[in-house]
């Protein structure tokens, strides 16, 4: 089945080392995205890709990039993570085929900052 | 500011009776909504949507209703089913923009 993968499920880091989320996909989408979740909030767009055209919110803090090699791939680094950056990451990919296309969703990398 | 609001975190319904959950927006650029439905462990995933130039849309069990006027659209389950136990996410995009903007969520309860 066509999807997208995260890994991984779980991830634990220190305050301030840098750590690597993965996202991989099999659904040959132009568009993958970068939510972030905290506990009861709404998932908080940070960044996406549409093809190698990277396209940053404003409010998405410098501590957080992103690189897609290819299609299939695409990481968000986070260069020194904050206790405040513990939360749900997920990445979702999409068409680019108008305003009624769907994203579809990995099952995310829950992260935690000691 | 959060354009797009669920104000009730939470709804427990009977199995067999109708559950509905509303969403608010503040944004009128806004002009597709989605549902999406979540289960512990798993990502987000599409329930049914809506287009602004229609006031109902309904698949099977569930049925999306927007009022634009109003800014407000709910999704409606019946009959609500225990496997309905998740937490379900309002979703909102305007043309020209690819990225959803969500509610944060409503965590239904489907008791047997």
């Amino acid at each position: 089945d066509a999807m997208v993968i995260q890994n991984p499920r779980y991830q634990v880091t220190q305050f301030g080392k840098p750590v690597t989320l993965s996202c991989s996909q099999t659904l040959n989408h132009n568009v993958m995205y970068w939510y972030q979740q905290k506990s009861s909030q709404a998932p908080k767009l940070l960044f996406h890709y549409y093809d190698k055209d990277f396209n940053n919110e404003a409010d998405t803090p410098d501590n957080f990039q992103s690189r897609r090699p290819n299609t299939s791939f695409c990481f968000l680094d986070i260069r020194s993570p904050g206790l405040g950056d513990a939360a749900m990451y997920l990445c979702a990919t999409s068409r680019d085929a108008g305003v009624s296309e769907k994203l579809f969703f990995g099952s995310g990398t829950q992260l935690s900052v000691l | 500011d959060q354009q797009v609001k669920q104000n009730s975190p939470s709804l427990s319904v009977q199995e067999g009776r109708i559950s509905i959950l509303n969403c608010d927006y503040t944004n009128s650029m806004f002009d597709y909504f989605l549902w999406y439905k979540k289960y512990p462990a798993e990502g987000p995933t599409f329930l049914i949507s809506i287009s602004s130039i229609k006031d109902k849309n309904e698949d099977g069990r569930f049925t999306v209703f927007l009022n634009k006027s109003a800014k407000h659209l709910s999704l409606h389950i019946v009959p609500s089913q225990p496997g309905d136990s998740a937490v379900y996410f309002c979703a909102a995009r305007f043309t020209g923009r690819r990225a959803l903007t969500f509610g944060s969520g409503t965590r239904l309860q489907v008791q047997p």
